[in-house]
């Protein structure tokens, strides 16, 4: 079953704005992943923030983690076409080998 | 070049007929998984191991078979392939549980 579950399903956004995709998730986690999928394709690992963090950056990418409300947000800002994919958020358990993953967020980025 | 690679890149088979997925990895990771993907349903994990000869259950292992003899290779076995497993599969793997996971470029199946 899920754990992760993004919102929005969709977002569409042009060049140079910010994109905000939220990712809520059921039980207590270790870690907390996303990643991003070009249509199709593999998906590559963002950014990883543990349940003992609130909040990492990496280039233009913001993560949040809020454990209490079992919730994750990450920010792309100013946004470029490049950005368009999926993004998923991955949630792994304590002493778990699990990785759960979210349906996504088809993110589309227009020039 | 670290990777993971699968082959084949597409399938189009036929219900009943035996089919083998490979995947390897070069990056000397211990664990290795496979997913699929479906419209609207994320990825769903199919078998883990983490270990040579070590494999368990993921979430949707109905219909499928792994083996790990080797460190590095990971092999998905559809026995007798039904339609439902028309998916878009995926190959991954990382160093231990919990730690960044290095997917490979999928493997897009068709069973008619």
């Amino acid at each position: 079953s899920q754990q992760g579950e993004e919102d929005p399903q969709a977002l569409s956004i042009q060049e140079g704005e910010n994109a905000t995709m939220n990712c809520s998730y059921k039980t207590s986690i270790n870690n907390l992943q996303w990643y991003r999928q070009n249509s199709g394709r593999g998906l590559v690992h963002l950014i990883l923030i543990r349940s003992n963090e609130r909040e990492k950056h990496s280039g233009r990418l913001r993560v949040t983690l809020d454990t209490s409300k079992k919730s994750s947000s990450l920010l792309i800002t100013a946004s470029r076409a490049a950005d368009t994919a999926s993004y998923f958020c991955a949630t792994v358990q304590y002493n778990n080998n699990d990785m759960r993953f979210g349906a996504g967020t088809r993110l589309t980025v227009k020039p | 070049e670290a990777q993971v690679t699968q082959n084949p890149r597409y399938l189009i088979t036929v219900t009943g007929k035996k089919l083998t997925v490979t995947c390897s990895q070069n990056m000397n990771h211990e664990y290795m998984s496979w997913y699929r993907q479906d419209p609207g349903l994320g990825l769903r994990q199919i078998y883990y191991s983490m270990n040579v000869e070590v494999t368990d259950k993921g979430d949707v292992p109905e219909g499928y078979k792994v083996s790990r003899k080797e460190k590095r290779n990971f092999p998905l076995i559809l026995e007798s392939p039904s339609p439902n497993q028309t998916s878009l599969y995926f190959c991954a793997s990382r160093t231990r549980v919990g730690e960044t996971q290095y997917f490979g470029p999928g493997t897009r199946l068709l069973v008619l």
